[in-house]
């Protein structure tokens, strides 16, 4: 059976800190693993993720991807009250009937105090 | 500009009705995905299609039904067979394949069953 765990489910912090977020997949036929964000309504893309060991960056957020344990993790430096949202892991199928399809995992609900 | 359309953004229903979501896209996406999004929840895919004419079921599509007559088009309807009908409901759409950014998501139906 497919799965995505992402942890911590909920994480409060206070604006300047660090936080990591974490996400493991079982996920047959993988081909990739994106990152979004959801605030309200639709989530919006982060990152895209093909290759162990490459970071990718994006102002204060970077990510990177361990295809050998099955594992991703999201940083966000110096937090800002913007950045409370719940972020999702999503690997992607990659053969036949789950090409394209996304597995979404339950998110990590982030809370940011000024 | 191009985009996913979701309507209505709220919609009540009441006990033993069906309902029907509609989702439209000018992306000139091959795929279309359903998923459903309760509280503390990631998302969970419904039905999704990769072609006209074709869908598979999800990981939740036991009390509801779609139809995928035209490319721009994936109309999701809640049967009254759905037991817990009261969710956020998400569309989604990409090429074929879902390379790239993944996918472009409609702002989302808030069902509510009263």
């Amino acid at each position: 059976e497919d799965k995505v765990v992402q942890s911590p489910l909920s994480l409060v912090v206070h604006e300047g800190d660090t936080v990591t977020l974490n996400c493991s997949y079982e996920v047959t036929n993988f081909r990739s693993l994106l990152w979004y964000k959801q605030e309200k309504k639709a989530p919006t893309f982060l990152f895209m993720l093909t290759s162990s060991g490459i970071e990718k960056k994006s102002g204060r957020l970077s990510s990177i991807l361990d295809k050998k344990e099955l594992f991703s993790i999201l940083n966000i430096t110096a937090t800002q009250t913007g950045d409370s949202a719940i972020y999702l892991c999503a690997p992607r199928g990659g053969r036949g009937s789950t090409l394209g399809r996304l597995y979404f995992g339950r998110g990590t609900q982030l809370t940011v105090w000024p | 500009d191009g985009g996913i359309t979701q309507s209505p953004k709220y919609l009540f229903r009441k006990e033993g009705q069906n309902v029907t979501l509609s989702c439209e896209q000018n992306l000139n996406h091959d795929a279309m995905y359903w998923y459903r999004q309760d509280p503390g929840q990631g998302l969970r895919l419904i039905y999704y299609s990769q072609i006209v004419n074709d869908f598979q079921k999800g990981d939740i599509a036991e009390g509801y039904s779609v139809s995928r007559e035209k490319k721009e088009s994936f109309p999701l309807t809640v049967t009254s067979a759905q037991k817990n009908p009261t969710a956020f409901y998400l569309c989604a759409s990409s090429i074929a394949g879902g390379q790239e950014n993944g996918y472009t998501f409609g702002s989302g139906t808030r069902l509510t069953v009263v």
